[in-house]
């Protein structure tokens, strides 16, 4: 089972919107509601953003935002900030032989 | 949800095997999956496996059966995930993380450096 797909890097500005893409296939991102996203912190542990393609836990900021459709998914944070420079991974159930698969990750640079 | 405690770092030998531990509530043992997920440096990360909370069964990603084992003490609440035949490639950061519902990971442990080196 290979990794989802990532870009490596997204970039933007104080104040802009950025999206991140997460692309599967039928066999996990296209079959099951349950992609989940994290951001990741130079040296720190992640720290769950997103689940079930769109829902945020309670304390995750309204900023950020999911999606889904067909086998990819997407993260969208807007009014981007300082903070927000990370790395951030999605992740999806892939039913009961893989079981989990992550993203390759993108790294969020804020210029 | 309290965050778990895992152990500290690890040097060990090609060839040894590495048990990391995870000391979480014993409400969060008894109702939660408990999840191994670990990233080498620089990269990305990866899935090794899960306990469910009431059965005690497991779970592994096809990439460590064999190698790698997920158990639990319900008495000290605590998890652990050992890894055997180690080589340099398993040198990483391991994390466990409790699931929720929805097949994420809502808590994570600090991580446990795992570094493999003759």
């Amino acid at each position: 089972q290979s990794a989802l797909t990532q870009p490596a890097s997204v970039s933007g500005s104080p104040g802009q919107s950025i999206t991140i893409s997460c692309t599967g296939t039928s066999r996990d991102v296209g079959s099951y509601n349950l992609v989940s996203w994290y951001q990741q912190h130079p040296g720190k542990a992640p720290k769950l953003l997103i689940y079930e393609g769109s829902e945020r836990p309670s304390g995750v900021s309204n900023r950020i935002s999911g999606s889904k459709s067909g086998n990819t998914a997407s993260l969208t944070i807007s009014g981007l900030q300082a903070e927000d420079e990370a790395d951030y991974y999605c992740c999806s159930y892939a039913g009961s032989r893989t079981f989990y698969v992550f993203g390759t990750g993108t790294k969020v640079t804020v210029l | 949800q309290v965050q778990p405690v895992q152990s500290g770092a690890e040097v060990k030998k090609p060839g040894a095997s590495v048990k990391v531990s995870c000391k979480a509530s014993e409400y969060t043992l008894s109702g939660y999956q408990i999840h191994w997920v670990r990233q080498a440096p620089g990269q990305g990360l990866e899935w090794m496996g899960r306990i469910h909370p009431h059965s005690g069964g497991t779970n592994y990603a096809q990439k460590f059966q064999g190698r790698v084992t997920v158990t639990r003490d319900t008495s000290i609440s605590t998890a652990y995930m050992e890894l055997s035949r180690l080589t340099s490639d398993d040198t990483a950061v391991y994390y466990c993380t409790i699931g929720n519902d929805a097949d994420a990971f809502d808590i994570w442990g600090q991580g446990t450096m795992v570094t493999v080196s003759s």
